[in-house]
């Protein structure tokens, strides 16, 4: 079974800073998907950024980028800039190619200190 | 964009009353997943259909059953409600990847809040 570890469970930064959130996985797999989903106080899921683990160039959606060290089962979230509205919960997921349920971390909570 | 549609979007329940939550997928998505997601906690994985028939099993207890129809909505049947019940419900779908996309996303609907008191 994969479980997924996210050992941050609150963070706080100020507004256009730069923030890294932190995600560990352990899998035997070797082909998989990765996620992060935000979930702000709506409690709407949101896919913020995937990364396939075939892929070795690190994924990038806009302010949003990874840094998947694969053979260190490491998956963190870099958000540059950082807004207001990027004040939710973040949620690193992970899914095995072929089965396709996610597997979620435990979430950290992140605050954009005006 | 379509969305995934979720109803009701809250119900409120007695213990051991039976509870039915609706999901209607993005239109041509094939594959419909449930989430419970218990207070303060992240999203567990329940239940999964593809083109009508379940897929794969998760954490769902033996109260819960669930259904795909012939026009692609799911039903999540909740019987003999319990308070550690009370939750918020995610359905998701998606479509085989290659057709429309090429790579596995999941779209969430906006969930169904249920609360037994």
């Amino acid at each position: 079974a994969q479980t997924v570890t996210q050992s941050q469970p609150e963070m706080s930064v100020q507004e256009a800073e730069t923030v890294t959130l932190s995600c560990t996985y352990d899998t035997s797999e070797n082909n998989y998907y990765l996620f992060w989903y935000k979930q702000p106080p709506s409690r709407q899921m949101i896919l913020v950024i995937r990364q396939e683990a075939y892929k070795q160039q690190n994924a990038t959606e806009n302010r949003f980028s990874v840094n998947f060290q694969k053979a260190a089962k490491s998956f963190s979230l870099k958000i540059s800039d950082s807004q207001l509205g990027d004040t939710a919960m973040y949620f690193c997921a992970f899914m095995r190619s072929g089965n396709e349920k996610l597997t979620f971390g435990t979430g950290t909570r992140l605050t954009i200190i005006p | 964009a379509a969305g995934v549609i979720q109803s009701p979007r809250h119900l409120i329940k007695e213990k051991r009353e039976t509870a039915t939550l609706k999901c209607y997928p993005i239109p041509r998505h094939d594959t419909v997943y449930w989430y419970q997601q218990g207070p303060g906690q992240d999203p567990q994985f329940l239940i999964s259909f593809y083109e009508k028939m379940q897929s794969d099993k998760g954490s769902i207890p033996d109260r819960f059953s669930a259904q795909q129809f012939s026009d692609y909505h799911s039903e999540l049947n909740m019987s003999s409600l319990e308070l550690g019940d009370s939750a918020l419900y995610f359905c998701a779908s998606r479509i085989q990847p290659g057709q429309v996309v090429p790579y596995n996303e999941q779209f969430f609907g906006p969930g169904t809040r249920l609360t037994v008191l």
